[in-house]
């Protein structure tokens, strides 16, 4: 089975902190996926990341970037010079690309407000 | 905007009674997938189709039941409604590169 554990249940920073959240997960599966979905005020998840465990490149998007190391079972991710609107809750997720590989494992969320 | 339809955005209903959730998939998403968002559980995995057949299945309830129709759109239908099925349902979709796409999800309120 899979889990993802966010640690980090809250987080509070004023508008131009870097901010990290992290993500660990467990699986026995040597093929995964590991995701980023976040949930603004308005309700709806919206995909940020994919990244498969035969990639461990880390990924940079604009403000965001990501980093994977499968050694410490990690994909963090990381909002530079944040914004009052990036407050929302942030989900870690993961599927095992098996038989059942549609179901998303998810975490229990980190919720970010951005003050002004 | 995902591309994902779901109606309705808000359903009260009461106890005891049966009501339907529907779902668009993104255009050419042969995968359907259902979620329950509530407080104590968090985020959970329903049910997937593929293709209009049951691929996986997670903590579904038995009052719960859903279905995908030849042209790809799900329903999900909850019955015997109780007071612990308020949530948040979310339908997702996805296609060859099995990332899923949400709809912005059926409130659901039980009184």
């Amino acid at each position: 089975a899979q889990k993802v554990t966010q640690a980090q249940t809250e987080i509070s920073v004023v508008e131009k902190e870097d901010v990290t959240l992290d993500c660990v997960y467990e699986t026995r599966d040597t093929t995964y996926y590991l995701f980023w979905y976040k949930q603004p005020p308005s309700g709806e998840l919206v995909f940020l990341i994919r990244r498969n465990s035969f990639d461990e490149q880390n990924e940079i998007s604009g403000r965001y970037s990501w980093n994977f190391q499968k050694s410490t079972s990690s994909f963090n991710f990381t909002i530079t010079a944040s914004q009052v609107v990036d407050s929302a809750v942030y989900f870690c997720a993961s599927n095992n690309g098996g038989t059942s590989y549609g179901k998303l494992t998810f975490g229990q969320g980190t919720i970010l407000t951005v003050h002004p | 905007d995902s591309g994902v339809t779901q109606t309705p955005k808000h359903l009260i209903t009461a106890t005891g009674q049966r009501v339907t959730l529907r779902c668009s998939p993104r255009s050419g998403d042969l995968s359907v997938y259902w979620y329950q968002q509530s407080l104590d559980q968090g985020l959970q995995f329903l049910i997937q189709y593929y293709n209009g057949e049951e691929r996986a299945k997670g903590n579904i309830l038995e009052r719960f039941s859903a279905q995908q129709f030849p042209d790809l759109h799900s329903e999900l239908n909850l019955s015997s409604l109780e007071l612990g099925d308020s949530a948040l349902y979310f339908c997702a979709s996805s296609g060859s590169t099995d990332t899923q796409y949400f709809g912005p999800g059926t409130r659901l309120t039980v009184l």
